[in-house]
């Protein structure tokens, strides 16, 4: 079974730009989890959507967002770039509950 | 609120050798789950070892098994038979299995880097 896929796996983005970020889960996941990984604060969770629902969303401002599709696969979308975000965005994606399985993970650069 | 706490920024093992990771924890939920993830320089979080807040027996995987002391609330991973390649940061996690405001979130501790000397 193939595992978490995330596209683009770099990024470099200039301050106030937007950018998307792609993730397809492993087949026959519905969950789908989104961290912000930096190293002053660690990993921190941004949102997960189970059925092209978002269930539970961490605390993050407005300009980050993401959505699900019918397929699972899901995105997430930074408007208005910061240099604080600059980070390793990490997708992982389970069946329910359970065991969560991560991609490898986006690394985007604002400049 | 859940939180993870790894009070051991980096460790040191030698090859061949038992290495225990510490990571306790805290929740006011009675069904949780616990789990440790591996994170080589590449980026990628690899899982290693699950837990349930209601599993009696202390969990194993291969080389990895977690002792898990509910009453203490640890979760520390115990990796024998240390590898070159086991070096990497390691990060224990928690997700509350019931519902709430945390439902569905996997909370982390900060890591503990771990280097194997050949």
């Amino acid at each position: 079974k193939a595992g978490v896929t995330q596209t683009p796996r770099y990024l470099i983005k200039t301050r106030g730009q937007q950018v998307t970020l792609s993730c397809s889960p492993i087949s026959g996941h519905r969950s789908v989890s989104w961290y912000q990984q930096t190293p002053g604060q660690g990993l921190q969770f941004l949102f997960e959507y189970f059925s092209e629902t978002q269930r539970n969303k961490g605390n993050f401002p407005g300009r980050f967002s993401g959505r699900q599709f019918s397929n699972s696969r899901s995105e997430m979308n930074v408007s208005t770039l910061e240099l604080g975000d600059s980070a390793l965005y990490l997708c992982a994606s389970s069946l329910r509950l359970d065991t969560q399985y991560f991609g490898p993970g986006t690394r985007l650069t604002v400049l | 609120a859940q939180k993870i706490t790894q009070t051991q920024p980096g460790m040191f093992v030698q090859e061949k050798e038992a290495v225990t990771l510490d990571c306790t924890y805290d929740t006011s939920d009675q069904s949780y789950g616990l789990f440790w993830y591996k994170q080589p320089s590449s980026g990628e979080m690899i899982f290693l070892i699950y837990q349930g807040s209601y599993d009696e027996q202390n969990a194993t995987e291969g080389r990895y098994s977690l002792n898990f002391q509910k009453a203490r609330k640890s979760a520390n991973l115990v990796i024998s038979a240390s590898q070159l390649g086991d070096s990497a940061m390691y990060f224990c996690a928690m997700r509350v299995l019931t519902g709430g405001t945390s439902y569905g979130k996997l909370t982390f501790g900060q890591g503990t880097i771990l280097t194997v000397h050949p």
